[in-house]
């Protein structure tokens, strides 16, 4: 069925390190999959996207790595800092094309 | 700010009670989407408008109904509330459909 999950539920880092989230996904026929960074008190935010034409894809400090053949998402932050410290969702659309399925986050703390 | 506006932020209301929620979506989004988020069961895609009319279903109790006016902002009624429904309610928007969203900073809602 579809379903979107993630590796760990938490992850803690110390600030300037470099952070690694994953994300499984289910769906094979998936060509599009997002990352969302939630803070607390706050609705989702769109951090980056990729589609499956592609294997990588970078942006301000955060690279999204896809790999097809495990059917794996990950998201990699560059010298994490402490407004980085957020719940971090994968997302892919439903198998309708309709709406976006979420997994269910990393809590992502950076301490400095 | 994601440019989508959510009312209220917080509702507090008893069992058995019928509430309403707006959203009014980014400048020039024709689509809308509700999502529920509860600690057990994350970020849950319940309907999605499209210009007016419905477009998609996902996991919405019958209890629930939404509908999207001329000016396509969005309202998500919640009728014969139950403890359960205790929740963070988001809305979203975008251009089209099962592509990134943009999300509001939600409605908690308080069931007691």
């Amino acid at each position: 069925g579809e379903s979107v999950g993630l590796h760990l539920p938490t992850l803690s880092v110390q600030e300037g390190d470099n952070s690694i989230i994953n994300c499984a996904y289910s769906n094979s026929a998936s060509d599009y999959f997002i990352w969302y960074k939630q803070e607390s008190g706050k609705g989702p935010q769109f951090i980056i996207d990729i589609r499956s034409n592609m294997d990588k894809r970078q942006g301000q400090r955060v690279t999204v790595l896809l790999n097809k053949t495990v059917k794996h998402l990950s998201l990699q932050i560059a010298a994490t800092q402490p407004g980085d410290s957020a719940v971090y969702f994968c997302a892919e659309p439903n198998q309708a094309g309709t709406a976006l399925i979420f997994g269910k986050g990393t809590t992502l703390s950076v301490s400095s | 700010d994601s440019g989508v506006t959510q009312t209220p932020k917080h509702l507090i209301t008893a069992t058995g009670q019928r509430v309403t929620l707006r959203c009014s979506p980014r400048s020039g989004d024709l689509s809308v989407y509700w999502y529920q988020q509860s600690l057990d069961q994350g970020l849950q895609f319940l309907i999605q408008y499209y210009n007016g009319e419905e477009r998609a279903k996902g996991n919405i109790l019958e209890r629930f109904s939404a509908q999207q006016f001329p000016d396509l902002h969005s309202e998500l009624n919640l009728s014969s509330l139950e403890l359960g429904d205790s929740a963070l309610y988001f809305c979203a928007s975008s251009t089209g459909s099962g592509e990134k969203l943009f999300f509001g900073s939600g409605t908690q809602l308080s069931v007691l």
